[in-house]
């Protein structure tokens, strides 16, 4: 059965980076396009942005232009995103999701989350 | 930007119909997913393509999408449909409506 496998929680200070992976498990990695979607506690989904491994074409929310870097590694089936300039408001679990045959925008698959706190 | 906007909540008894709408400007010219997330879980998806249900997902779920609303539908609603519910659609990016409760009481 194909999964998600997400790194471990991270406990970062404002000001620094983070980078989150995602390893498929299973399963097909490059014919499949990847988002990245975070959830603050208490609210609502995000999408942060999104990668197609085989193009090696990614793109992003406004929001996080220039903060963000999503990329793909074929030779491990892993893909990660890397956050700059965390603020406290970045606090969320980052969800790593996989796009359908259907569609690369259809999440049909979801990681288990992976928590990150900003803190001081 | 492109904005979905969804009822905080609804609220159904069982074995009802429940109808949870998301609205966006031309939504009907876009195709709608939607997501189901139980607490501390991760998003599920029940619909993609405005109306077509992923292997697995039970019948009672439906959607429908026209004009500038697309519609979750539940039928027989279960007390396990207790549930957040998140609509989707893709314009230059992906865009989630911000999500509604819902209640089975």
């Amino acid at each position: 059965q194909v999964q998600l496998v997400q790194s471990g929680a991270e406990m970062k200070m404002p000001g620094s980076s983070v980078k989150v992976s995602c390893e498929v498990s299973g399963g097909s990695f490059s014919n499949y396009a990847f988002s990245w979607v975070r959830q603050a506690p208490g609210q609502g989904l995000e999408w942060i942005g999104g990668i197609i491994p085989i193009l090696d074409t990614s793109n992003f929310a406004q929001t996080f232009q220039g903060r963000v870097t999503i990329t793909a590694d074929r030779s491990t089936s892993t893909a990660y995103m890397e956050l700059s300039s965390l603020r406290s408001e970045d606090t969320a679990v980052y969800y790593c999701a996989r796009g359908s045959l259907e569609g690369n925008w259809i999440f049909s698959l979801w990681g288990r989350g992976s928590l990150v706190t900003v803190s001081s | 930007s492109y904005a979905l906007t969804q009822p905080p909540s609804v609220s159904v008894s069982p074995g009802q119909t429940a109808s949870i709408t998301c609205s966006g400007e031309g939504l009907g010219d876009k195709y709608a997913s939607w997501y189901q997330q139980k607490p501390g879980q991760s998003p599920l998806l029940v619909i993609y393509q405005d109306i077509k249900r992923p292997s697995g997902i039970p019948e009672r779920f439906s959607g429908s999408n026209s004009g500038n609303t697309a519609t979750l539908t539940i039928s027989g609603t279960q007390a396990m449909d207790e549930a957040d519910y998140y609509c989707q659609a893709s314009d230059n990016g992906v865009v989630f409506g911000g999500g509604t409760k819902l209640t089975v009481l």
